[in-house]
């Protein structure tokens, strides 16, 4: 298993186009998290997955922004009508729930610029 | 609600130094806690992490001990070397249920040989 994969490593697009983002968890793991993260802070929580069902959006995932897990494996993250406020790293996490106290695991992030 | 305080940073030192990045939480319930390091431009590895209290989270000579009499797990490292230079977040997460990982600010190390 080669971990948690997320495509692009970096996405340039202009401000109001829309952008999609995969992420591939690790294999057997039930639960996938989406994070935002700037520029000086940690990752900032904006939606979770446990197998295809999404179970909670943060305040920060706007109308704008949808993810989907079909069949419980990857998920994809898409940004409509894009503002540069929308430039940061987003980060792709997946956990095994049943286990007592599991840690996430995660990619190596899509960083995305608005321009 | 969860939430976790770490130092600010930058924090500068010579190879060889001894370190300590502090870290407190605030949590309902007996999180686990966690330190991830971030490399510039990567996503965050697992560094350590402690599922009790007075467990000690161990890992390439860093360490940390969860500590529930004071709400503290601090990281530390007696030699830093210049490769350890990088972000490192601490990291809660209560067990069960629907909650999520929640993270610190980070904090920045930068190691001068």
């Amino acid at each position: 298993d080669t971990g948690v994969s997320q495509n692009p490593r970096h996405k340039i697009t202009k401000r109001g186009q829309n952008v999609t983002f995969r992420c591939d968890p690790i294999s057997e793991h039930n639960r996938l998290y989406w994070y935002r993260q700037t520029l000086g802070q940690g990752p900032e929580f904006l939606t979770y997955f446990q197998n295809e069902a999404q179970l909670e959006k943060s305040r920060l995932l706007s109308d704008r922004f949808s993810a989907e897990r079909p069949k419980g494996s990857f998920s994809t993250l898409e940004i409509q009508r894009t503002e540069q406020g929308d430039s940061a790293m987003y980060l792709c996490a997946s956990s095994l729930e049943g286990q007592v106290n599991t840690e996430a695991f995660f990619g190596q992030g899509t960083r995305l610029t608005v321009v | 609600g969860d939430s976790v305080t770490q130092m600010e940073g930058p924090v500068t030192l010579s190879e060889e130094a001894f370190l300590t990045i502090n870290c407190t939480y605030t949590a309902t319930g007996y999180p686990s806690l966690f330190w991830y390091v971030q490399y510039p431009g990567e996503g965050l590895q697992l560094l350590l992490k402690a599922t009790k209290a007075d467990d000690k989270g161990s890992n390439k000579g860093f360490e940390a001990t969860y500590r529930k009499e004071t709400t503290s797990f601090h990281l530390e490292k007696g030699s830093v070397q210049v490769s350890d230079s990088a972000v490192y977040f601490c990291a809660l997460r209560r067990a069960g249920g629907s909650y999520i990982p929640t993270f610190g600010r980070g904090t920045s190390l930068i190691v001068h040989p």
